[in-house]
């Protein structure tokens, strides 16, 4: 069975710090996809970026960067210069196999984050 | 680009009633997922369509179903509603096709049903 697990349910930082939210996860697919999705109070979920089994290169985005490990079966998620417009859940996601498009998600309990002035 | 668009935004029902939730896709994305979302058990899947066919199922009781018509929009649909089921339920949609299967998916606003 798949499982994402992120163990810190809520941070609290002030503004310009950084900050790395850590996502495990579990599954027994040799191919498959992680992701990290946004989520503002307005309640949709933003996608932020995917990352397949066979691609261990992070990536950096503006002030957004992430480290994906296969052998610590992680994928964790840094915020550079933190700001108040980051506040918001955060949730890391799993898809796995490759058969009919693979949509189901398999999501973590997600990770609050408050960016305080 | 219009993004996926779930409607209505809040709903209250009372237990045992039915409740129908709708939502269009982005132009162009054949697939369409649904997802609950409530504090106790956070997001879980529900069931996707693609091209008018129930193509995955998540572990949810019969009550819940749901259908997609010619133009990729969804309706789901949630029986003899229980306290239970009040939550967020999400919509989501993408390309959905083999050869793109890790197309991310989109996802709407979401509709917030109360069951009281």
């Amino acid at each position: 069975a798949q499982k994402v697990t992120q163990a810190q349910t809520e941070i609290s930082v002030v503004e310009k710090e950084d900050v790395t939210l850590d996502c495990v996860y579990e599954t027994r697919d040799t191919t498959y996809y992680l992701f990290w999705y946004k989520q503002p109070p307005s309640g949709e979920l933003v996608f932020l970026i995917r990352r397949n089994s066979f691609d261990e290169q992070n990536e950096i985005s503006g002030r957004y960067s992430w480290n994906f490990q296969k052998s610590t079966s992680s994928f964790n998620f840094t915020i550079t210069a933190s700001q108040v417009v980051d506040s918001a859940v955060y949730f890391c996601a799993l898809s796995g196999g490759i058969i009919q498009g693979a949509q189901k998600l398999v999501f973590g309990q997600g990770t609050r984050l408050t960016i305080n002035p | 680009k219009a993004g996926v668009t779930q409607t209505p935004r809040y709903l209250i029902k009372t237990r045992g009633q039915q409740v129908t939730l709708s939502c269009s896709p982005i132009s162009g994305h054949r697939s369409v997922s649904w997802y609950q979302q409530t504090p106790g058990q956070g997001l879980q899947f529900l069931f996707e369509y693609f091209s008018e066919t129930q193509r995955n199922k998540g572990n949810f009781p019969g009550r819940f179903s749901g259908r997609q018509f010619s133009n990729s929009r969804s309706e789901m649909n949630v029986s003899t509603l229980e306290l239970g089921d009040s939550a967020l339920y999400l919509c989501a949609s993408s390309w959905g096709t083999d050869s793109s299967y890790n197309s991310p998916l989109h996802f709407g606003n979401g509709t917030r049903l109360t069951v009281t």
